[in-house]
């Protein structure tokens, strides 16, 4: 079964750093979402988008995090400068084209666990 | 805004069943989902209710009544291997897309 993709899988960094962290969704799936996960805690979104489009960003910290998906397929989460706070695993998941077979269901990849030092 | 509770641990023997309640409040409902997420992993996909009832796969069953805003996620037999975390998350629906709300999730330690 085809897998999201998410690099790296680790990172530590210095607080005030520049991270990126890089997603390859399921092929065809319409919809990626970029949670946060804190330890002790599920899943909370930052971030999604609809082929290239962001749907909801409400939940993103603007002033230093950004994300993209230019070509409506793979996307980036930048995090500049970073913060100890933002110590975290960051999910990346994909769901298909809303109308479709399992449109709600979310495809979670196997994370990037960062730590901010 | 959406509010889902469930209970931040439980503990349970090995071969014994255990219930993982979930309760929440929510608009534009579109379905729950019950996660499973080991330690340091992705959260992986256990089961999905979005029609009152109870839905049953192998040891795994999960419950939906709406009308209370209850669900339950019942494990049987337990295994060891069963030693994780069990996160509820409410689908809702709106302009077109559709997102997850998740609980803070339950650890569950299965014991010999």
């Amino acid at each position: 079964e085809a897998e999201v993709a998410q690099s790296p899988r680790y990172k530590i960094t210095e607080k005030s750093q520049a991270v990126a962290f890089w997603c390859d969704p399921i092929s065809g799936h319409a919809t990626l979402y970029w949670y946060r996960q804190i330890l002790g805690q599920g899943p909370e979104l930052l971030v999604q988008f609809q082929d290239e489009s962001v749907v909801d960003d409400s939940q993103l910290p603007k002033d230093r995090f950004s994300a993209e998906r230019l070509k409506g397929v793979d996307s980036t989460l930048k995090i500049q400068p970073a913060e100890l706070g933002d110590s975290a695993m960051y999910l990346c998941a994909s769901s298909p084209h809303p109308g479709t077979s399992r449109y709600n269901e979310q495809f979670f990849g196997p994370g990037t666990r960062l730590t901010v030092l | 805004g959406q509010n889902i509770d469930q209970p931040t641990e439980m503990t349970a023997t090995e071969g014994a069943i255990v219930q993982i309640n979930c309760t929440y409040q929510t608009s534009g409902f579109n379905g729950l989902f019950w996660y499973q997420q080991h330690a340091g992993e992705a959260p992986t996909f256990l089961s999905y209710n979005v029609l009152d009832g109870l839905e049953e796969k192998g040891r795994f069953s999960s419950f939906l009544s709406r009308s209370k805003g209850y669900s339950y996620l019942l494990l049987k037999e337990l295994q060891m291997k069963d030693s994780a975390s069990y996160l509820c998350a409410v689908s809702v629906s709106g302009a077109g897309s559709y997102q997850l709300t998740f609980g803070k999730g339950t650890k569950l330690s299965v014991i010999p």
